[in-house]
């Protein structure tokens, strides 16, 4: 079964502050994802990973980084946070060209105060 | 580009009733459709895809080009479908790997 894992399922930050928001898969996907999800906004791709090294900005990239430099691990961060990311954030994997779903982790329920 | 309309935010169903959530879509090619749930306190998971043409816990959803629609049917509600249900779309061209979601609905049962 395939495991997305996102290392805090809360976290509390303050603003101005940088935050990493990790995530790792164990399948080998080649494709990663990072969105926010928000009530009445479903969810927003903020970043997405084709491979190791690549990035494609989303919907709504602005003020988010990622990193990736090994296959099974994309990095989130937030270089200056605001309160209006305040959010819950998904990592999602999946393998190319194959008509493969998402796979989600978690979340991370992110506050900045 | 590519859009996904859920309609409604909240939807409330009598246990045994049929439940029907709307998903409507824009886009120009041939649309890969999915249907993803989260029910309380777990993780977003696939329900079903129209590709594999499925029933998944008593729930299908039938791809209408004309209407680009996507709705997910179930004929008889149980309790345990209250959860957030969210449809999304993936571009027909190859190698586009990325979703589209709607803004979600709300499903909830009333016993």
């Amino acid at each position: 079964d395939v495991k997305v894992t996102q290392s805090s399922r809360y976290l509390v930050k303050r603003t101005g502050e940088k935050v990493f928001l990790e995530c790792v898969q164990d399948m080998d996907h080649e494709n990663m994802f990072w969105y926010r999800q928000d009530p009445g906004l479903g969810l927003r791709l903020i970043y997405f990973s084709y491979d190791v090294k690549m990035k494609e900005k989303g919907d709504i990239p602005e003020g988010y980084s990622v990193s990736r430099e090994k296959k099974e691990r994309f990095s989130l961060i937030l270089e200056s946070a605001s309160t209006n990311q305040t959010s819950m954030y998904l990592c999602a994997s999946s393998l190319s060209y194959s008509n493969q779903p998402q796979h989600f982790g978690d979340g991370t329920r992110l506050s900045i105060l | 580009a590519q859009r996904v309309t859920q309609p409604e935010k909240l939807l409330s169903v009598f246990k045994g009733a049929p439940v029907e959530l709307k998903c409507n879509y824009s886009y120009s090619g041939s649309p890969e459709l999915f249907w993803y749930v989260q029910y309380s306190r777990q993780r977003l998971q696939l329900l079903l895809r129209h590709i594999s043409r499925e029933s998944i816990k008593g729930f299908t959803a039938d791809l209408n080009k004309g209407e680009t629609s996507f709705h997910l049917k179930k004929p008889f509600a149980q309790e345990e479908d209250s959860a957030m249900y969210y449809c999304a779309l993936r571009p027909s061209n190859f190698g586009n790997e990325k979703l589209t979601f709607g803004t979600g609905t709300r499903l909830t049962i009333i016993p």
